[in-house]
């Protein structure tokens, strides 16, 4: 069963480094996933895919203080030197066969 | 650059129907598979329905299996997704989303900002 489990609220200083998780269900821990971001009043934003040894193909733009890596089932996006326009929804997000599957999303507040 | 505009999100009452459209522009559209992807009111995304680029595979959440059908017209670089019997629990945004590639293993690479349909009487 593909279930994907996000804390739903993180937060760190402006200028900081933040890592948001996701956590992978049991027997999945080979699986790739993508992180998107979600600002409000915007549609989603592709941020990344990565693979399960930390290897990622960032999406157009999207700036390098953004980066990601794995360990076992788990996956994780690092954000640093953090910027007030950060603040937003961070979803994960997996793929079975014929379906997507979507984490609960973490909620990032930039303090 | 690439762009997704979404349309045809409206009011609707419990049981009726309505079609959404996807404009696509930006890429060759008919290489790609597609997807359409919501979020409820306060809720997180929830995936719907995906198409293979050539329309002949589609896939379908179970929450709208039976309901909701999912088609593109590559001539017109759209997507659309025929909904039907609404419930007030598909009150939701809906996002035109592009995968990275032509299959479901793909993950969207580009959203549009999506649509609102409202099920309410």
């Amino acid at each position: 069963q593909l279930v994907l489990t996000q804390s739903p609220s993180a937060s760190a200083s402006l200028g900081a480094s933040v890592k948001v998780t996701c956590s992978l269900s049991s027997g999945l821990s080979t699986y790739a996933i993508a992180w998107h971001q979600h600002q409000p009043e915007r549609g989603p934003r592709y941020l990344m895919k990565l693979n399960s040894d930390g290897s990622h193909i960032k999406g157009d733009g999207i700036p390098d203080r953004f980066s990601g890596s794995g360990s076992g089932a788990e996956r994780y996006l690092i954000i640093s030197s953090l910027q007030s326009e950060d603040e937003a929804d961070y979803y994960c997000q997996t793929w079975g066969t014929g379906i997507w599957v979507f984490g609960g999303g973490t909620k990032l507040t930039v303090l | 650059e690439v762009q997704l505009l979404e349309s045809g999100g409206d009011l609707v009452q419990p049981g009726g129907s309505l079609r959404l459209s996807c404009e696509a522009s930006g890429f060759t559209f008919s290489s790609y598979a597609m997807s359409w992807v919501r979020q409820a009111p306060g809720k997180g995304l929830e995936w719907v329905s995906s198409i293979s680029g050539s329309s002949i595979t589609t896939y379908y959440a179970d929450s709208v299996k039976g309901r909701f059908t999912i088609s593109r017209d590559n001539s017109k670089n759209t997507l659309y997704l025929q909904m039907y019997t609404l419930r007030a629990e598909d009150t939701a945004v809906y996002y035109c989303a592009k995968s990275g590639g032509s299959g479901y293993y793909y993950p969207p690479d580009y959203w549009g900002q999506g649509v609102l349909v409202t099920v309410s009487s």
